[in-house]
């Protein structure tokens, strides 16, 4: 079976530039995390996505960051414009039910950089 | 809000030595879960405690929650080199955080 499926896996840009992250989850989980990982933070949570809605986006940077779950399949973050502090690895999971508390499937994670 | 502290942040041992790291909540969890994430890779899901005093074992790994399911521990028989990686205890409640976790490393 197809895991959680993120592209692209590495992205190098400009500062300024908009970046787009995708992922595709497994097929039937109707749960959806973004989060961010790096060396001073660890791993955080940016937003959930629960049947496509956004249920809790606190810990969304700022305004330069946005999710959308267009539907069951796919969904994205962005962020416009990009800065170098925003280097970091970005992954998305999945979770079968409707509460943060089923296992997630993690996803290869994108690596990106912003110069 | 809620804080889940894990202790130690960073641990290293000699292979074939045991290795404990702890998860300790402000709030009580209504379960709490560990994951592994290996260096270049990412979070994987090793297991979930739900119930108070809970332990369970996989192979040399042994989980405990604590009775007042606001503490958990996750312990290691005999080290290899293939446990090396940071293992996370996120606990669910308000918010699931993985926060640092803790990273172990092995020498031979």
């Amino acid at each position: 079976d197809a895991g959680v499926i993120q592209s692209p896996r590495h992205e190098v840009t400009e500062m300024g530039q908009e970046v787009t992250l995708r992922c595709k989850p497994i097929s039937g989980h109707n749960s959806l995390f973004w989060y961010r990982q790096t060396m001073m933070r660890g791993l955080e949570l940016l937003i959930y996505f629960n049947n496509n809605v956004p249920i809790d986006d606190s810990g969304m940077p700022e305004d330069r960051f946005s999710a959308k779950m267009p539907n069951a399949s796919f969904s994205t973050l962005k962020i416009q414009p990009s800065e170098p502090r925003d280097s970091a690895v970005y992954f998305c999971a999945s979770s079968l039910g409707g509460s943060k508390s089923q296992p997630q499937h993690f996803g290869d994670g994108t690596r990106l950089s912003i110069l | 809000g809620q804080q889940v502290m894990q202790i130690p942040q960073y641990q290293h041992v000699q292979e074939g030595e045991d290795f404990t790291t702890y998860c300790n909540s402000s709030t009580t969890l209504s379960n709490i879960q560990w994951y592994k994430q290996r260096p270049g890779g990412h979070p994987v899901f090793l297991i979930q405690l739900v119930k108070s005093g809970e332990v369970k074992k996989q192979k040399r790994l042994t989980f405990q929650f604590g009775e007042a399911k606001k503490n958990s521990s996750l312990h290691i028989t005999a080290t290899q080199t293939t446990d090396v990686g940071t293992y996370f205890c996120p606990g669910a409640g308000t918010a699931l955080i993985f926060g640092k976790g803790t990273t172990l490393s092995v020498s031979s």
